[in-house]
This record gives structure tokens, sequence and C-alpha cells, in this order.
């Protein structure tokens, strides 16, 4: 939708990281999160972060929140060939409905 | 396991035809949404519902409508199809409480 906006194509090289960023209207967001979908599927939560946070790393997966900003980032480190796969940024806040982004399609080369 | 089952998974029909999208789930959520996937536009909400009787309009609802009879099952009918709902549909749910949303496989129409 309108109120998130993520850049559209990221190509990365085999073993370096991806970064990808976001960007958000509604500053009561509560919970921020990253899907990713994979051809022919649906989307699966890859993480979360709460609005009153502004780092969350898990595993090779690490999640920046800029609050002032209303930048959200998210760094994949030591991108593989699994990691290809369109990557949406999303917003919900007190009406629990997600806002989505238009995707991110991210290209690993080998 | 819980799962969302949503059929038919490929469907193409003909303009001005009514076409009905199943969205039947066993995680026994409250909520339950609708979106539809177009490129460059990402994911739009089409409708949702947050229990049984109760249903909502998104930004995108026109030509489109939801009945929620139980828990289980949000099918979303097209009323009289158009081009311009060729799209790739999702159904998703979620807990009572919000947060993360869980989504189908998706279903895929063509309106010729």
């Amino acid at each position: 939708g309108e109120d998130v906006e993520q850049s559209l194509f990221l190509s990365v090289r085999e073993g370096d990281s991806s970064v990808i960023n976001c960007t958000y209207t509604d500053s009561s967001s509560t919970y921020l999160y990253w899907y990713k979908q994979e051809p022919g599927a649906g989307l699966q939560l890859l993480t979360y972060i709460f609005s009153n946070m502004d780092m969350k790393q898990d595993q090779r997966l690490t999640v920046l929140l800029n609050k002032k900003d209303k930048h959200l980032s998210l760094r994949i480190a030591d991108t593989q060939t699994g990691d290809s796969a369109i990557y949406f940024c999303a917003e919900s806040s007190n009406d629990y409905k997600l806002s989505f982004g238009a995707g991110t399609t991210v290209t690993v080369r080998a | 396991d819980a799962e969302i089952t949503q059929s038919p998974r490929h469907k193409i029909t003909e303009t001005g035809r009514q076409v009905t999208l199943a969205c039947h789930q066993t995680w026994n959520h409250n909520n339950m949404f609708w979106y539809r996937q177009d490129l460059g536009h990402g994911l739009r909400l089409i409708h949702y519902s947050y229990g049984v009787q109760d249903t909502n309009k998104g930004e995108v609802s026109d030509g489109y409508s939801v009945s929620r009879s139980n828990t289980e099952d949000l099918p979303l009918t097209l009323e009289s199809a158009a081009s311009s709902q060729t799209s790739v549909y999702f159904c998703a749910t979620q807990y009572l409480g919000g947060g993360e949303l869980f989504f189908g496989e998706g279903s895929r129409l063509t309106v010729l």
C-alpha cells in the first residue's frame, strides 16, 4: 500500500550481506514485520520488531528500526541462493490490519 | 498441523461471471483477511473479518464481497468478474489479539 514503501529490486553476490530498506508513514504503528515469499507460495513471517525497540537480531537476520525517521531495514548476513525471494515490509497499528509494501525482489548471484 | 487451505489454486473465468474463492482454516483464529497481490502494488487488503457475522471493507473492496458464517471459512465472491480482477488472491488469519498474519498458498485468478 501507499503507506509503506520499499525499493523493488536488489541484486547481491552470494556470501555478501543484503540490506533491504523500508519506510512507513503511520506514526502509531505498533509492530513492523518482514515477510518472505518464495515463487508460487504464500508469505511467511521472517521476523518482526515491536515499535519501542530499535534493533532485533535473529541468526543471520538483523532488523533496525529508526522510529523518528519511520525507517525499517532488514540485513541478511552471508546471503545464500536460498535467500532469493520477494521480501515484504509490513506495519500494523491498533486495528490489527497489516499494510504491506510492494515487495523487494532479491536476486542472489554466484 | 493447523493450516489454511485456499481453493481453487488456479482458475480461469470469463468477464461477467460470478466467482467464489474459498478459504478454510484450522488455526481457530478469529481474524481473517483477503488480500490481492499485483506487481508493483504488493498486497492490498480487500475485506476482513474479526469474527463470525463480522465483515469489513478494505482498501480495494469494490466488486468483492465476503461472508463469515463460521470461524473456519471466509469465502471471497466476485459478483461479476472483470479483467482488472485478474490477480493472485491470498487469505490470511490472525489471533484475536492481533500480531502476525498466517497466509494460505494463494489462488491465481485469470479473467478473460
